[in-house]
């Protein structure tokens, strides 16, 4: 019964390739986020969708793009990667948009040699 | 803009130990607060959170006081396990303009036996 699941768990692939990392939710949250965890553990919203709608865009290169296809899903895909855009990401959703706990997957770790 | 100070880590201590781990914040408005814990190879889980002034929130022995006159949200623990090994993020969701969560630095805690 995963709540929010996350494929790939791993994706190591070269510079410049392209790769999408997929989320999907069984909660029935109207808000999902995709965050980035550095090697630090420093961690960071990069973009909240609420009914599909994108609501937070965290100044991220437009190298990023997100995609909802429905409310229970929200999809990352990243062109041309660079070695900075190795991390840890995570997906999350909340049933609200406000102040309301957010439900994390267990995360992808992306390595880009 | 809103932001979250975490203790310096990594904290290390024996079993049964009393812990804490402090967490300031500056924002705007009256923001929520929350812990969340990332334990080895997992996704973040809310520990525990309050929204307003004087709230405590408390779980799995583990309590934290907002404390608007200090700005500050320490989470607290009587006597630590080696379970409690994780990371932990404190946390504060903005109620104004965008709303996301602002996460600290997180303060890795490993419990010895």
């Amino acid at each position: 019964d995963t709540a929010v699941s996350q494929t790939p768990k791993y994706l190591v692939t070269q510079m410049g390739n392209d790769k999408s990392i997929k989320c999907e939710q069984n909660l029935g949250h109207d808000t999902m986020y995709w965050y980035k965890q550095d090697s630090k553990k420093f961690l960071k919203i990069m973009f909240s969708y609420n009914n599909k709608e994108l609501i937070i865009n965290e100044t991220v290169p437009n190298r990023f793009s997100p995609k909802s296809p429905d409310k229970a899903h929200l999809n990352l895909h990243i062109n041309s990667l660079e070695l900075g855009d190795s991390a840890v990401y995570f997906c999350a959703s909340s049933q609200l948009a406000g102040a309301d706990t957010q439900y994390f997957g267990p995360g992808t770790r992306l390595t880009v040699l | 803009g809103d932001s979250v100070t975490q203790m310096e880590g990594p904290v290390t201590l024996s079993e049964e130990a009393f812990l804490t781990i402090n967490c300031t914040y500056t924002a705007t408005g009256y923001p929520s607060l929350f812990w969340y814990v990332q334990y080895p190879g997992e996704g973040l889980q809310l520990l525990l959170k309050a929204t307003k002034a004087d709230d405590k929130g408390s779980n799995k022995g583990f309590e934290a006081t907002y404390r608007k006159e200090t700005t500050s949200f320490h989470l607290e623990k009587g006597s630590v396990q080696v379970s409690d090994s994780a990371v932990y993020f404190c946390a504060l969701h903005t109620g104004s303009g965008a709303q996301k969560l602002v996460f600290g630095q997180g303060t890795r805690l490993t419990i010895n036996p």
